[in-house]
Order: C-alpha cells, then structure tokens, then sequence
C-alpha cells in the first residue's frame, strides 16, 4: 500500500512557466514532509522541506503548500528554468517512526525551451 | 559539508558473483540506508542501520545483505548476483532524531549484472 503517492510520471512546462508536483498521503501521522531533485547518474538532493504545523514554504524560486485536511502537498517552481529539468521526489515521515521517510514514486519534469 | 561516498559509479558483475557495494559517510550520522531506484519504482528500501552491528530490513531484502561493523561504514551485498538486481543503488545516511534536511545521498552505484 503506497502512503506516499505521486500520480503524474511526468510533467512538461514551458521555460518560464510555473511547474507545479503534487504529492498525496494516506497516513495521517507523517507530519515532515521533503521535497528530493534528482539528476540522471547522482543521489537525490534535498530541495525543500515543511512541517505540517505550517502551510507554507517558501525559498526562492520554490514554494512547497501543504493541505493536512486533503493530505496534499505540491512544489511549485516559477519561473522554471532549463536545469530544473530532473525527478523529483516527494517523501514524507512521522515524529514517532524514528524519521525514517516514506517515498514516492517521482516525477520526472521536463523544462523545454 | 555532509558527505556520502559510495566506492564505485559503476559496476558490471556476472551472475551469481558475490558483489560488495561500500558506503561511507564523515558526518558520524548514526542512520545509514541502502535503496534501490528503478524507473517508475521510485526509490525502494533494501536496509537500513541505525547503529553499530545493527540493520533492519526494509522494503525488498531479498537476496541482499549488508553489515555495519563501524559507524561511518554500511556495506550492501548481494550474495549471488542475478540480472534483476541491475539497478541504481544509493546509500544514504541521517543523524538521528532529525530530519531538518532529511537524508544525505550518495551519488549512487549503476549495477549491471550480465
């Protein structure tokens, strides 16, 4: 059973655009949630995270929301840029789990120029 | 900098070859994990220490071994290599009781097992 769910495989955006991931849960102890970018031929790397006591997260050009009573998240990314072309990960964990994280599947997002 | 290194990019073993993956990080994180990343399969856990000599099994660990013998050292083994265990494998690690900015990757192993 997948308690971390991201339904689009891929996702295409115009350079410039807002690309918009989403990411759903089932279980509703996970209260972090991590946004992972990763290239072809490396790990995965941290991008941005929010805890569930806020709505909100902002850093630069990425913006993680969070809605606990829908159990959904979505990174937005504007303006998108060519080097924001990788898979992203959606994971998320609960206090009492020892913070082990719980994956989704990834999206891969394709900037086209 | 936080620092994850697993000992080889790539890898090209036979089958039934007993294959050691290393992974080492500098960081004195007590959470080591080894995953496994297949296209459309996101990244699967295999097994995971939380200390010394300790390892728990994740998701999918048949065929997989791993030992943990020095805190900064988790080594992932597949005792007898079959052509479904081509795959990207990456190491991870966490201090634990936090997770401000989750886990630390390596920059992954690209098994082909012919």
């Amino acid at each position: 059973d997948q308690q971390v769910k991201q339904n689009s495989p891929s996702l295409s955006v115009q350079e410039g655009r807002i690309s918009i991931l989403n990411c759903d849960y089932t279980n509703s102890m996970f209260d972090y949630f991590l946004w992972y970018k990763k290239y072809p031929a490396e790990g995965p790397t941290f991008l941005i995270s929010i805890s569930s006591i806020k709505d909100k997260n902002e850093d630069g050009r990425f913006t993680v929301f969070l809605n606990k009573s829908a159990k959904h998240l979505s990174l937005h990314i504007v303006p998108s840029q060519p080097g924001d072309s990788a898979v992203y990960f959606c994971a998320a964990s609960a206090t009492d789990s020892n913070y082990q994280l719980i994956w989704g599947a990834g999206t891969k997002l394709i900037i086209k120029p | 900098d936080v620092k994850v290194t697993q000992s080889s990019r790539y890898l090209v073993k036979r089958t039934g070859e007993k294959v050691f993956l290393e992974c080492v990080q500098d960081m004195d994180h007590e959470n080591m994990f080894w995953y496994r990343q297949d296209p459309g399969l996101g990244l699967r856990l295999i097994y995971f220490s939380y200390d010394v000599k300790m390892k728990e099994k994740g998701d999918i660990p048949e065929g997989y071994s791993v030992s943990r013998e020095k805190k900064e050292r988790f080594s992932l083994i597949l005792e007898s290599a079959s052509t479904n265990q081509t795959s990207m494998y990456l190491c991870a690690s966490s201090p634990l009781g936090k997770l401000n900015y989750g886990y630390t990757f390596g920059s992954g192993t690209r098994l082909t097992v012919v």
